[in-house]
């Protein structure tokens, strides 16, 4: 059975600070690794995605580090803002399917 | 430009009955997929179709069946209702596969 594991579970940041959210999965034939965010009574949205032969991706606040080794994957949010206080999912994937993990919370505080 | 929407919005069956969920998803996406949420977890992965064809099958009973129009929209059908079919229902939408999916905000279907 494929397994993604989400860590932490929830998370409490001050406005201006680093959230940090891991994964890690153990299928190696995932190829595309995403996290999405989901806000209360909606579908989860894209934010971000990375590919397995970069290690690195950034866009705005909100960046991704890859360890294809490690099988591993982590999303970095800079800047927290309240607005960022949402469910996060990571959701490693392959052709056919996305695998979420179990979601972490992420609460952000003025 | 519209986003995958999905009707209806909320709904509420008794056990045992059926329920028909549509999903239309975003203009030039071929692939549709269905996924199950259950409170407090993550979604899980249904149906993919693309191209009319079914590409994909989650861990899921036979009482859940799904199908692909020539429009690309799709419908999930849900037979035998149970309780523990409660969940928000979510169809995403792809030009191919699982790559860059655009959720609906689902169907939040409740089983009494």
């Amino acid at each position: 059975q494929q397994q993604v594991k989400q860590s932490p579970q929830s998370l409490i940041v001050q406005k201006g600070g680093i959230s940090i959210i891991n994964c890690a999965y153990e299928n190696t034939a995932f190829d595309y690794f995403p996290w999405y965010q989901q806000f209360p009574g909606k579908g989860p949205a894209l934010l971000i995605a990375i590919r397995p032969d970069v290690s690195e991706k950034k866009e705005g606040r909100f960046t991704i580090s890859f360890n294809k080794s490690a099988k591993q994957f982590s999303l970095h949010i800079m800047d927290s803002q309240p607005g960022d206080s949402a469910t996060y999912f990571c959701a490693p994937a392959n052709t056919d399917k996305l695998i979420f993990g179990t979601g972490t919370r992420l609460q952000v505080f003025p | 430009d519209a986003g995958v929407t999905q009707s209806p919005t909320h709904l509420i069956k008794t056990r045992g009955q059926h329920v028909t969920l549509r999903c239309s998803p975003i203009s030039g996406h071929k692939s549709v997929s269905w996924y199950q949420q259950v409170l407090g977890q993550g979604p899980q992965f249904i149906f993919q179709y693309y191209e009319k064809e079914e590409r994909g099958r989650g861990n899921f009973p036979d009482r859940f069946s799904a199908r692909q129009f020539p429009n690309y929209s799709s419908e999930l059908n849900v037979n035998a209702l149970l309780l523990g079919d409660s969940a928000l229902y979510l169809c995403a939408s792809s030009r191919r596969g699982a790559y860059g999916y655009t959720f609906g905000s689902g169907t939040r279907l409740t089983v009494v």
